[in-house]
């Protein structure tokens, strides 16, 4: 079973431009997650997904980030525009679903950094 | 606001050793609980979980979890270099979301 994919791998960006990360989940898995992890610290939700609807993104800053998950599957995460504080590992994760048993599976990461 | 610690460490432990995660939490209604392990630069991987009070074992790795008392603890029998990494605690209550601790780190030197 392939894992959840997530690319870029790496990006570096100037301060105000835009950048965008892609995740494609484990095939079957209905729940999709966006984290944000700084060094030091456990992954913080950003966003999650039941199949194309966003449930939960009360910690999304809205103002510059957008995300979307067309036809339930893939899913793209944007900020427009960056800032420095942006700067963290971008993880995208999926599961089954949200009951007792059911763990993450974590994708690579996006590590960004803004200059 | 629903908090998970843990103590950041690092925790040192010789080879062979049993290695002893703590993790406390503040929701009571908090209903399963998850280990991670993540190896630097690497992105989180699930170990095991558990929902009810008492052990669970697996392999060298034992969750404890003790709902009076708010925490859940990893123990690693036999530690190994190999399992020097951060592990993350998570917990998950009624919003079925879980949420993570900053995560000890681990170091097993031979």
């Amino acid at each position: 079973e392939a894992g959840v994919v997530q690319s870029p791998r790496y990006k570096i960006i100037e301060k105000k431009q835009p950048v965008a990360f892609w995740c494609n989940p484990i095939s079957g898995h209905n729940t999709l997650y966006w984290y944000l992890q700084n060094l030091g610290q456990g992954p913080e939700l950003l966003i999650r997904y039941e199949n194309e609807e966003a449930v939960d993104d009360s910690q999304l800053p809205k103002d510059r980030f957008s995300a979307e998950r067309l036809k339930g599957v893939d899913s793209t995460l944007k900020i427009q525009p960056a800032e420095l504080g942006d700067s963290a590992v971008y993880l995208c994760a999926s599961s089954h679903g949200t009951g007792e048993g059911d763990g993450y599976t974590f994708g690579s990461g996006t590590r960004l950094t803004v200059v | 606001q629903k908090e998970v610690e843990q103590n950041s460490g690092p925790l040192s432990v010789p080879e062979g050793a049993i290695a002893s995660l703590n993790c406390t939490y503040s929701d009571r209604g908090s209903q399963s609980f998850f280990w991670y392990r993540q190896y630097s630069g690497k992105s989180p991987e699930l170990i095991m979980f558990i929902y009810s009070n008492g052990d669970k074992e697996d392999g060298r790795f034992t969750a404890q979890l003790n709902k009076a008392s708010q925490y859940v603890s990893l123990l690693i029998r036999d530690s190994q270099p190999s399992d020097s990494a951060t592990y993350l605690c998570a917990v998950k209550g009624g919003s079925y979301i879980p949420t993570f601790g900053r995560g000890t780190s681990l170091i097993v030197h031979p």
